[in-house]
């Protein structure tokens, strides 16, 4: 098993650009998280989607970012434009709906300069 | 608005003591809680799940809950150096998301 799979692994980008975040979840979940960690705010979920529908996406900061998930195996996070404030980790997780055992993909580091 | 409670830490702790870690939750009618540890630099892992009042144990870990007081905890026998992480505290209802506090960071020193 793969694992969650999540790229690219480091982002450098000017403030400003649009940035993609991907994820490809373990085959046969069918939910999907992403989550942002910071220092100050801790792991915080954005978004999450059960069979490809989001179902909360009341944790997505401002409407700079938006997320979706085409298919059962792809889900993107793009923020445009960014901002220095969105440089964090972004996680990736999936699992079955309502399973009990959530797998993080290795994380995007996202730095805006 | 759901919240999840850690004390952030850091928590120190000598090489073969009990590590104890807590948590508390505002949710309640949260239904599965966990425990993930997440070593710098790398993503989050589940090491301990409960789903009922009472204690669960697994190896060196033994998880608490008791949903009357919305209190969640972890212990940690024969603490080790490899223990040191941060223990993040998750809590959920069927079909949502995990919400996780913010972490308690545990140092475990030889």
């Amino acid at each position: 098993d793969a694992g969650v799979i999540q790229s690219p692994r480091h982002e450098v980008t000017e403030m400003g650009q649009e940035v993609t975040l991907r994820c490809k979840p373990i085959s046969g979940h069918n939910s999907l998280f992403w989550y942002r960690q910071t220092m100050m705010r801790g792991l915080e979920l954005l978004i999450y989607f059960n069979n490809n529908v989001p179902i909360d996406d009341s944790g997505m900061p401002e409407d700079r970012f938006s997320a979706k998930m085409p298919n059962a195996s792809f889900s993107t996070l793009k923020i445009q434009p960014s901002e220095p404030r969105d440089s964090a980790v972004y996680f990736c997780a999936s699992t079955v709906v309502g399973g009990t055992e959530a797998f993080f993909g290795q994380g995007t580091r996202l730095t805006v300069v | 608005q759901k919240e999840v409670e850690q004390n952030s830490g850091p928590l120190s702790v000598p090489e073969g003591a009990i590590a104890s870690l807590n948590c508390t939750y505002s949710d309640r009618v949260s239904q599965s809680f966990f425990w993930y540890r997440q070593y710098s630099g790398k993503s989050p892992e589940l090491i301990m799940s409960i789903y009922s009042n009472g204690d669960k144990e697994d190896g060196r870990f033994t998880a608490q809950l008791n949903k009357a007081s919305q209190y969640v905890s972890l212990l940690i026998r024969d603490s080790q150096p490899s223990d040191s992480a941060t223990y993040l505290c998750a809590v959920t209802r069927a079909g949502t998301a995990l919400i996780f506090g913010k972490g308690t960071t545990l140092s475990v020193s030889s």
